[in-house]
């Protein structure tokens, strides 16, 4: 079993252009995740996604859109690439849509936007 | 504003020199406090869920253990191999997203 996978695993991107990193799950989660985790600052919830059809804004959303169109996939959306979103990107997803109780993890994406 | 913060940010012990690594946290009601393990280049994995103050949870060489306003994360005779970041997290009776610690960042020697 996979689990979660994310792709790609590592990106150099310039300043303005736009990107999507993607996450795919096997374990038929309802609930997804995208984090971003930066030294000193943890790890801070982006968007999520209850079930497929729903999203939601997390902590730091700005800048960032994501879609849920159906149960594996929940991609992430920079439109527009500053250098402040530089960081390590992780997708993860929980069995329980109301709440993240055990939260599974991909491997993650490091991204720099220079 | 719930808030969640461990010490030490970085600790390094001997193998086989026990230590603790401290979670503090500030919610106004805890639904869950959860400990993850992450290894250099990877995703956090997951360690343990405790729910109230007084419960405690044991895998190998680690034992969680929670209060009213903090968790330990206590290892006991540390090997080379426990020798990760290990981050705690908590979940608020009221919101359903969980927030994260900054993370210790453990490193056991030989």
């Amino acid at each position: 079993i996979a689990g979660i996978t994310q792709a790609p695993t590592s990106q150099i991107l310039a300043a303005g252009r736009r990107m999507t990193l993607r996450c795919t799950q096997d374990m038929r989660h309802n609930a997804m995740y995208w984090y971003r985790q930066d030294l000193g600052l943890g790890l801070r919830l982006i968007h999520y996604s209850n079930t497929a059809g729903t999203t939601g804004k997390g902590e730091v959303p700005d800048g960032y859109s994501v879609s849920r169109a159906n149960t594996d996939d929940f991609p992430l959306t920079l439109a527009s690439a500053v250098p402040s979103q530089t960081s390590v990107y992780f997708c993860a997803s929980s069995d329980s849509d109301r709440g993240n109780e055990k939260l599974f993890f991909g491997s993650g994406t490091q991204l720099s936007v220079l | 504003e719930d808030q969640v913060t461990q010490s030490p940010e970085a600790l390094r012990l001997q193998e086989g020199e026990s230590s603790s690594l401290n979670c503090s946290y500030t919610v106004s009601g805890l639904r869950g406090l959860f400990w993850y393990r992450q290894d250099p280049g990877k995703g956090p994995e997951f360690l343990f869920t405790l729910y109230s103050a007084g419960e405690e949870k044991e895998k190998e060489r680690l034992k969680a253990t929670l209060t009213k306003k903090e968790s330990f994360l206590h290892i006991t005779a540390p090997k080379p191999e426990d020798s990760a970041t290990y981050l705690c997290a908590v979940q608020e009776t009221s919101y359903d997203k969980v927030i994260f610690g900054p993370g210790t960042s453990l490193s056991v020697i030989p």
